[in-house]
C-alpha cells in the first residue's frame, strides 16, 4: 500500500493563478480531508468528507474547494491564489471516523507570490 | 469556537530526561485526544491517543494522562533520546460544534529538542 499520495510537493504561484492539489489513498478510506500547516499555528482543516458524495467546510474553508467523486481521491482546488494561502498543505484520511488514527500524506509546500 | 491550548512552545532536555507536554481543551463533549509527532520536513504520524473514558495509557517511554474534570491532558516521555526530538501536536475530537463534528482541533505545536 502507498498510504496516501499527495501531489505536487511543491508550487509556486503568482496571485490570481488557480491550481489542484491532488490526494489519493488506496487504503479504502470513508474519511478523508484536508489541513493546512502554517507557523506556530498547528494544524487547521479546511474541509472534510465522510465519503464519496459529501464533503463539508472546515475552520477554514475560504478560498478552497472540494470535491470527493470516488473513495480514493480528494482533491483540493483553489480558485484563486491568494498570499495568505501560502501554506504547507496535508491531505489526510482515516478508516474509524473523522478523528480516528489520521493518516497523513507527504503535504504540498506552496507559495503565491 | 473550540480550541486547544499548548504548552509549552519549545522545550529543551537532557538526554535521558523526561518531557511533560500539556495541553487544555474547551469543549466538554471532546471524547478522543490524540498526539501527533511531526519531524523535521516530514508528516506528522499518531504515537499515542486516549478517550475519554480511561485516565492513563502507558506506551513504553510515552504516557498519556486525562483529566477530564479540569480539561486538560499530558504527554509524558521518559528517559528521551535524540530521535525524540520533533514538534509534538495535541488534539482533541470536536464533540458538539455544528457541521464540523467529530473532527479533530490541534494545539499549536511543542518543538521538543533533546540534547545528547
Amino acid at each position: 500500500n502507498a498510504g496516501v499520495t499527495q501531489t505536487p510537493k511543491f508550487q509556486v504561484l503568482k496571485t490570481g493563478q488557480s491550481m489542484t492539489l491532488q490526494c489519493a489513498q488506496d487504503m479504502n478510506h470513508e474519511y478523508m480531508s484536508w489541513y493546512r500547516q502554517d507557523p506556530g499555528m498547528g494544524l487547521r482543516l479546511i474541509h472534510y468528507s465522510v465519503g464519496a458524495g459529501i464533503t463539508d467546510q472546515g475552520e477554514v474553508p475560504n478560498g478552497y474547494n472540494v470535491s470527493r467523486s470516488t473513495t480514493e481521491d480528494f482533491p483540493l482546488r483553489l480558485l484563486s491564489a491568494a498570499p495568505s494561502q501560502t501554506s504547507v498543505y496535508f491531505c489526510a484520511s482515516s478508516s474509524g471516523g473523522l478523528s480516528e488514527k489520521l493518516f497523513f500524506g507527504s503535504g504540498t509546500q506552496l507559495s503565491v507570490l | 469556537g473550540e480550541n486547544v491550548e499548548q504548552h509549552p512552545s519549545t522545550l529543551s532536555v537532557q538526554e535521558g530526561d523526561s518531557a511533560v507536554i500539556k495541553c487544555t481543551y474547551s469543549d466538554s463533549a471532546s471524547n478522543y485526544f490524540p498526539w501527533y509527532k511531526q519531524e523535521l520536513g516530514k508528516r506528522p504520524q499518531l504515537i499515542i491517543d486516549i478517550r475519554s473514558n480511561v485516565g492513563e495509557k502507558k506506551d513504553q517511554r510515552i504516557a498519556v494522562t486525562l483529566n477530564k474534570t479540569a480539561k486538560h491532558f499530558s504527554l509524558h516521555i521518559t528517559e528521551t533520546q535524540p530521535e525524540d526530538s520533533a514538534v509534538y501536536f495535541c488534539a482533541a475530537s470536536i464533540g458538539n460544534y455544528g457541521g464540523s463534528q467529530g473532527n479533530l482541533i490541534f494545539g499549536k505545536g511543542t518543538k521538543l529538542s533533546v540534547k545528547p
